[in-house]
């Protein structure tokens, strides 16, 4: 079935740091993929997406592209922050799985002053 | 709009007693899902509703669980009894069609 395999944590970075968390997948037919983002005592928020091959999705500096050949969709920040600190699950939704998101165990962030 | 609102945000309960825990979706939204979060074994998809109707409950772990969408704008997970090893994080989750999942704050249940 589908699944999506992360890098385990937890990473530590000090501020301005680059960040990449790996994330592969294995799916058939063609998912969608995400980032989501969860902060201390909070549910999950949709960080950025892609939805086909060679699409790249950013937001608030972190970017991803849907790599198809090496079933990939690293997180990547040039320069992260404290206010980073959290928790992030990579995602997809399978094109024969429904609407539901799988999701990988997710990666703890840590980004130190 | 106030977003996905669960309740309680915290349970502590002993081994045997029944456990509801409750989801308000956004309004408008047309899915309904079911996560548990734990250390072990991550975010793991229980059920999902489509239009109030279950669409796929082959994660629900075994006939303790059940979950319930009586309307659009109502959900209930119920565990019955409940046991140690059900002690997480549950997650409800709407979305509109196939777009962006909203999560709630999330249920913290203990089960002693």
């Amino acid at each position: 079935g589908d699944s999506v395999t992360q890098m385990e944590g937890p990473v530590t970075l000090s501020e301005e740091a680059f960040l990449t968390i790996n994330c592969t997948y294995t799916a058939t037919g063609y998912p969608s993929l995400f980032w989501y983002v969860q902060y201390p005592g909070e549910g999950l928020q949709l960080l950025l997406k892609a939805t086909k091959a060679d699409d790249k999705g950013s937001n608030k500096g972190f970017e991803a592209t849907y790599r198809k050949e090496t079933t990939s969709f690293h997180l990547e920040k040039g320069s992260v922050q404290v206010s980073d600190s959290a928790v992030y699950f990579c995602a997809l939704r399978g094109s024969n799985s429904g609407y539901a998101l799988n999701f990988g165990k997710g990666t703890s962030l840590l980004v130190t002053p | 709009d106030a977003g996905v609102i669960q309740s309680p945000r915290h349970e502590v309960t002993e081994m045997g007693q029944e456990v509801t825990l409750r989801c308000k979706p956004i309004s408008g939204h047309d899915y309904l899902f079911w996560y548990r979060q734990t250390m072990m074994r991550g975010l793991e998809l229980l059920i999902y509703f489509n239009n109030n109707v279950p669409i796929d409950d082959s994660g629900m772990p075994e006939d303790r669980f059940s979950a319930k969408m009586p309307n659009a704008s109502f959900s209930t997970l119920k565990i019955q009894p409940s046991e140690p090893r059900d002690s997480a994080v549950y997650f409800c989750a709407s979305s509109w069609d196939v777009g962006e999942l909203f999560f709630g704050e999330g249920s913290r249940l203990t089960v002693l």
